[in-house]
């Protein structure tokens, strides 16, 4: 089973440069969440999707944007990269109802330089 | 979503129980209490969740204290491989969007 896969797991960026991190899930999940991880902190929640073409902020979305087109993808976008988002990201996905756990996968770890 | 307290780390001795307390004093009557745990570099893995009453899978037990202000993870026999940050979360049942939010957790160092 993949589970959640996120691509890639390592870049580096320039000031200003933009990227796509991408996430995907096997798991029919209806909800998917974007999260970052600073250095000895928990994780904050960036955005997230309830479904296909519904997407909301959480925690700190500022500098991020996100798009939902298919119930397995859910990308997040950085138009202009600033060192602030050095950080890993973790991407998860959990069923619809209920209590149901959410499922992370293994993260990008980016640098802004 | 109510607030938890953990300790930022405890020691353990491999093949003892390791026991990890949670205080989530403001908890409301619809709100369960979740378990993740982070191996280094990893992602968050879920271990076990509970609302009121004590809760055992092939993981961890939970024990959840009878005014529910209170939880502890027990790890029957901690190995090497248990070391990890690990997260208390409180978290409302049927909430519309599944949100989870991370606190920084207590590290647990497994010791041979």
């Amino acid at each position: 089973n993949a589970g959640v896969t996120q691509t890639p797991k390592f870049r580096i960026l320039k000031i200003g440069q933009s990227m796509t991190l991408q996430c995907a899930q096997d798991m029919n999940h209806n909800y998917m969440y974007w999260y970052r991880q600073d250095p000895g902190m928990g994780l904050k929640l960036i955005y997230y999707s309830v479904g296909a073409g519904i997407t909301d902020k959480g925690e700190v979305p500022n500098g991020y944007n996100v798009s939902r087109s298919t119930t397995e993808d859910f990308p997040l976008r950085l138009e202009l990269a600033a060192p602030s988002q050095t950080s890993v990201y973790f991407c998860a996905s959990s069923l619809t109802t209920g209590n149901q756990p959410q499922h992370f996968g293994d993260g990008t770890r980016l640098s802004i330089l | 979503d109510a607030k938890t307290t953990q300790p930022p780390s405890m020691d353990c001795a491999e093949g003892r129980a390791a026991n990890l307390p949670c205080n989530h004093s403001t908890i409301s009557g619809n709100e369960y209490v979740y378990w993740y745990r982070q191996i280094h570099s990893q992602g968050p893995q879920y271990i076990i969740h509970g609302l009121k009453n004590n809760e055992t899978n092939e993981m961890a037990s939970l024990i959840i204290t009878e005014d529910r202000k209170s939880s502890t993870l027990i790890l029957p026999h901690a190995t090497l491989r248990d070391t990890a940050v690990y997260y208390c979360i409180v978290r409302e049942y049927g909430g519309a969007t599944n949100k989870l939010i991370f606190g920084t957790g207590t590290l647990l160092a497994v010791q041979p």
